[in-house]
Order: structure tokens, then C-alpha cells, then sequence
């Protein structure tokens, strides 16, 4: 059984470009969330797509968004990029709600902003 | 404002040892806690999960226990081999949100 693909794992772009990163959950499992990862903040959750839906959102600014597909797979999406928004950023799938079950995460995308 | 804490943020210890990892929480009213591991640049993998009704888990040699009216868990390892050297991360759930520690940074002695 394949496990949770990110897409592309390295990148880098330059302060006011944007960026879409891309995840396929394992087969079967209806909900992706992703999550921002640096030395200093640790691991924090940015969203979770469940059924194409949107269901909760951390504390990230609107630059910050997302979408999933009838197919499960998700994108994220940053606009205007600065400085601060390079991290490793991960996605996760679950078979069920975020809050119900177990987490499955991919190797991550990892994005310089220069 | 749910908090998670995970202390020492490193840990080395000889090969062989049995070892605990600790989390702790500020608010008991969570869904359930589970425990990663990460390894360098890598995403994370699940260990074990803990639901709020449970008070522990176990999984080969690791065991995991919550006690929710302290706001603790603890991942216990035995055993300890080199290739558990990682970062150990515990995340609490709670409200459709998921909070992490910042983890604890494991290296095993050969």
C-alpha cells in the first residue's frame, strides 16, 4: 500500500512569489491535513481537508490556503511569499477526522524562500 | 490555550537502557495523544496512538501511557538500540485542532 506522497520535496523561490505543494493521501483516507515545520516554531497545524471541505484552520494569515480534490488528493498554496515561510511543510493523512484516528505523514516538501 | 511540553529536549543514553520520554499538557480535554517519531529531514511516523479513553498502548518495545487528570504522557522504551536514535514528538487533540511538542531529541550510544 503506497503511503503519503508530497510533491515536489525541494524548492526554492524568491520573497513575493507564490507556491503550490502537493500531497496524495494513502488510498482510501478521506482527510489531509498539513502542518508548517521550522527550528524555531516546531510543528504547527495549518489545516485540514476532509471530503473536499475545509474543516479547521491553525493560526497562519490568508496567504496560507488549500483545497482537496473528489480524489482526496490536496494542494497548498502560498501567496506572496516571505522570508519567514521557509520550512519543511508536511501533509498527513487519516482515514477518518483528524481527531478520530491515526496520522500518516509524508517525507515533506522542504521550501527556501530566498 | 492547549500546551504541550516535552522535557529533556535531549537525551543520550547508552545502548541497552530502558528509557522514558516525557509529555505533558496543559488542558486534560483531549481527544487523544500520539506519539512520532522523526527522523533527520524526514516526515514523521506514527508510534503509537492513545485515545482519551485509554490509559496505555503498547507496541513491540514501546509503551505509551496517558494520565489525563495530571496532563502527562510517557513513551517508554526498552531495550534501547541504535536505531532508535530520532526525535520523539508527542501530539495532543483536541477541538479539530492538533498541537505538538517541540520534541525530544534521542541519540542512543553504541
Amino acid at each position: 500500500k503506497a503511503g503519503v506522497t508530497q510533491t515536489p520535496r525541494y524548492l526554492i523561490k524568491t520573497r513575493g512569489q507564490q507556491v503550490t505543494l502537493s500531497c496524495s493521501p494513502i488510498s482510501g483516507h478521506r482527510s489531509v491535513s498539513w502542518y508548517q515545520q521550522t527550528p524555531g516554531q516546531g510543528l504547527q497545524f495549518l489545516f485540514e481537508y476532509f471530503s473536499e471541505t475545509q474543516r479547521n484552520k491553525g493560526n497562519f494569515p490568508g496567504r496560507f490556503s488549500g483545497r482537496q480534490f473528489s480524489n482526496s488528493r490536496s494542494e497548498m498554496n502560498v501567496s506572496t511569499l516571505e522570508l519567514g515561510d521557509s520550512a519543511l511543510y508536511l501533509c498527513a493523512s487519516s482515514p477518518a477526522l483528524l481527531n478520530t484516528g491515526e496520522l500518516f505523514f509524508g517525507e515533506g516538501s522542504r521550501l527556501t524562500v530566498l | 490555550k492547549q500546551e504541550v511540553t516535552q522535557i529533556p529536549a535531549a537525551l543520550s543514553v547508552p545502548e541497552g537502557e530502558n528509557l522514558v520520554l516525557n509529555c505533558s499538557f496543559t488542558d486534560s480535554a483531549i481527544y487523544n495523544l500520539q506519539w512520532f517519531r522523526q527522523d533527520p529531514g524526514k516526515g514523521l511516523t506514527s508510534l503509537l496512538l492513545i485515545q482519551s479513553s485509554q490509559r496505555e498502548q503498547t507496541s513491540g518495545r514501546l509503551n505509551a501511557s496517558l494520565d489525563k487528570s495530571s496532563g502527562r504522557s510517557t513513551l517508554y522504551i526498552a531495550a534501547s538500540q541504535p536505531g532508535d536514535s530520532a526525535t520523539y514528538l508527542c501530539a495532543v487533540n483536541r477541538d479539530d485542532k492538533i498541537i505538538f511538542g517541540k520534541g525530544t531529541r534521542l541519540h542512543i550510544l553504541p
